[in-house]
């Protein structure tokens, strides 16, 4: 089991360059997640699905866009990228038991450490 | 106001010190709660989820207060190994949103 992988673990981009951050679990889990991390912000969710065919909007999602691919996957795109998008990225996922015992854990991936000049 | 709020510390504790953390949460509605573990440059992991009867995982003691909003952390016998920052994780019902806190920060010093 490895739980959830991320590529790639770091990369430097130059402003108004585009890329996409790859998420999978391997837990077969419905829900997935990306957040951001800044110094002093704590971890933003940027986006999240709930289920597979499903995505919605976290409280920072402006400039960013998501797909999720099948049940196992879920990328997240920078169409345009800018210095303020410079943070630490990291995908999670959990299963959920919601009306018995509420959601379960998260589990995170590694990150990637990403900087736009 | 923050939904969860956390006193970012620095706790700066000797080895062997009994230390606790309090988060504050602000929706009423909110049902599940969990402690994170998160090291320097590394992913957060679960230290341990938090039941409303409070639970205990060796050194480790939460509780929850339903009625003050607040969920705590008791770390006793301090290890220098313990030193990292503590997320205090909160859901409401409804939702597949887990709200973060900020993180407290801890060093056991030898």
């Amino acid at each position: 089991n490895a739980g959830v992988t991320q590529t790639p673990k770091f990369q430097v981009l130059k402003t108004g360059q585009s890329m996409t951050l790859q998420c999978a679990q391997d837990m077969n889990h419905n829900s997935m997640y990306w957040y951001r991390q800044d110094p002093g912000m704590g971890l933003r969710l940027i986006y999240y699905s709930a289920s597979e065919g499903t995505t919605d909007k976290g409280e920072v999602p402006n400039g960013y866009n998501v797909s999720r691919l099948n049940k196992r996957e879920f990328s997240l795109r920078l169409e345009s990228a800018a210095p303020s998008q410079t943070s630490v990225y990291f995908c999670a996922s959990s299963d959920n038991l919601v009306g018995l015992a509420g959601v379960l854990e998260q589990y995170f991936g590694p990150g990637t450490r990403l900087t736009v000049t | 106001r923050k939904e969860v709020e956390q006193d970012p510390g620095p706790f700066n504790v000797p080895e062997g010190a009994t230390v606790a953390f309090n988060c504050t949460y602000s929706n009423s509605a909110s049902q599940s709660f969990f402690w994170y573990r998160q090291d320097c440059r590394k992913e957060p992991k679960l230290l341990m989820s938090v039941y409303s009867s409070g639970n205990e995982d060796g050194r480790f003691t939460a509780q929850l207060n339903r009625a003050s909003q607040y969920i705590s952390l008791l770390i006793r016998d301090s290890k220098l190994s313990d030193s990292a920052t503590y997320l205090c994780v909160v859901t409401t019902s409804g939702t597949y949103k887990y709200i973060f806190g900020t993180g407290t920060r801890l060093k056991v010093l030898a």
